[in-house]
């Protein structure tokens, strides 16, 4: 399973874009990339996933470079509610989707 | 859609009782789930591969006989947690896979989490 390294932590302010890079140079041809956002005491929640360039949906964009070796979650705009800790996932599709969870990035936003 | 559910969502026990958890998809069904156990401040660390109608598999360090998983059918997972004693005291989280084959990424929805508290 490829391995994901992350900032430990990264602070911001309200209304402010805060871009999150997650590095995992062993990524494999089949892997792709989910980004998950942790609340204390809750499960994850699924953000987004990419397999190359760029995705976007209604709460943040992945960018994926031509490589793939590392990717950046960007959340546009962030709340006071955004803060809470982000992982980055690289999926094996041959074992179901199981995956390692690296150490994740704590995000305070600051009002 | 894909909700996954957790039941309890807290449980208090002595040690050397045993606790089991339920670990359920809602609206789809999911040949595999994955159990982890998250420690206060540290994230999430995988425990085991719950198979629908097959043995679970392990990750290492994990005791299965401490850990007991069954699968018994393709909406519902349960852990238990034989004899616990305090240092088993986790949130312990699972997740059921969705998918449709190797053609199609198989996505995780993770349910809620149960906070086990042995005392």
């Amino acid at each position: 399973l490829a391995k994901t390294t992350q900032p430990i932590s990264m602070d911001s302010y309200e209304g402010q874009e805060v871009n999150i890079t997650c590095s995992h140079n062993n990524i494999a041809t089949n892997d792709y990339i989910t980004w998950y956002q942790q609340f204390p005491s809750q499960g994850p929640r699924f953000i987004i996933q990419g397999y190359k360039t760029k995705v976007t949906n209604e709460v943040a964009s992945l960018f994926i470079p031509a490589d793939r070796k590392s990717s950046t979650l960007s959340l546009p705009r962030v709340s006071l509610s955004d803060t809470a800790v982000y992982y980055c996932l690289v999926g094996d599709n041959t074992n179901a989707g199981k995956s390692t969870f690296g150490d994740g990035t704590t995000l305070t936003v600051k009002p | 859609g894909a909700v996954v559910s957790q039941h309890p969502s807290w449980v208090i026990c002595k040690s050397g009782t045993s606790v089991k958890i339920e670990c359920r998809s809602l609206d789809f069904q999911a040949t595999t789930m994955f159990w982890y156990r998250q420690f206060p401040k540290q994230s999430l660390m995988l425990m085991a591969t719950s198979n629908e109608g097959s043995k679970a598999t392990y990750e290492q360090g994990v005791e299965k006989d401490k850990f007991l998983i069954n699968h018994a059918s393709l909406t519902l997972s349960t852990l238990t947690v034989t004899s616990a004693h305090p240092e088993d005291s986790s949130f312990y989280i699972c997740s059921a896979v969705r998918g449709t084959g190797p053609s199609s990424y198989n996505e995780q929805f993770f349910g809620p989490g149960t906070r086990l508290t042995v005392l």
